[in-house]
């Protein structure tokens, strides 16, 4: 069975560091999609990057990239220079294909905190 | 573009009430999914519907029922509300296809049963 595990509950990065967000997943299937999203204390669920399969070079968006090891599968994500605004929750997917059609499975999350 | 709304925003409900939770999105997506996120727990499919006139369960389904009205809108029905469905909902809408996987999420509904 398809699975995301996110092994750190909680984080601490002093502003401007750089920080790495763990998350391993658990597929049989050969061609699959992996995406982070952040969400603030607001609530909302905000896409940050995507990663395919059979992607060959690590995905970079800004200051977010997605260090992606197929053989470990894993796909961590690396946010450079954090910022305050970066705390929230970070939650790994996967996209998967169920029947007709792919839907995502969540990791239970990161919370991360930036401190000044 | 309003992207992806949802109402209401929050809700009370008493056991055994009954409401439905509304999801609209001006994408033209075909694909529009419900979700619920219970805390210390990532977001866990409830249904979703692959294009207009089709639903599946995902994997949380009991106690909920679902409407693909149109291609823009996909509801959510509480039948008989139980403590355990107090959660948060999330819509969300995707275009299969190509590498646009990502699923763009409503604000969600906070949704309290007592």
């Amino acid at each position: 069975a398809q699975k995301i595990t996110q092994t750190q509950p909680g984080m601490f990065v002093q502003e401007k560091e750089a920080v790495t967000l763990d998350c391993t997943y658990d597929t049989s299937d050969p061609s699959y999609g992996l995406f982070w999203y952040k969400q603030p204390s607001s609530g909302e669920m905000i896409f940050l990057i995507y990663q395919g399969s059979y992607d060959q070079q690590n995905a970079t968006e800004g200051r977010y990239s997605l260090n992606f090891q197929k053989a470990r599968k894993s796909a961590n994500l690396v946010i450079s220079a954090s910022q305050l605004g970066d705390s929230a929750m970070y939650f790994c997917a996967m996209f998967r294909y169920g029947g007709s059609q792919g839907n995502l499975i969540f990791g239970k999350g990161t919370k991360l905190s930036v401190k000044p | 573009n309003a992207g992806v709304t949802q109402t209401p925003k929050f809700q009370v409900l008493k056991t055994g009430q009954s409401m439905t939770l509304q999801c609209a999105q001006d994408m033209n997506h075909n694909s529009m999914y419900w979700y619920r996120q219970d805390p210390g727990m990532g977001l866990r499919l409830i249904y979703y519907s692959a294009s207009e006139g089709t639903t599946d369960k995902g994997e949380v389904p009991n106690g909920y029922n679902v409407s693909r009205l149109n291609k823009r809108e996909f509801s959510l029905r509480l039948e008989s509300a139980a403590p355990s469905q107090t959660s948060v909902y999330f819509c969300a809408s995707s275009e299969l296809g190509g590498e646009l996987y990502e699923q763009y999420f409503g604000p969600g509904t906070r949704l309290t049963v007592t």
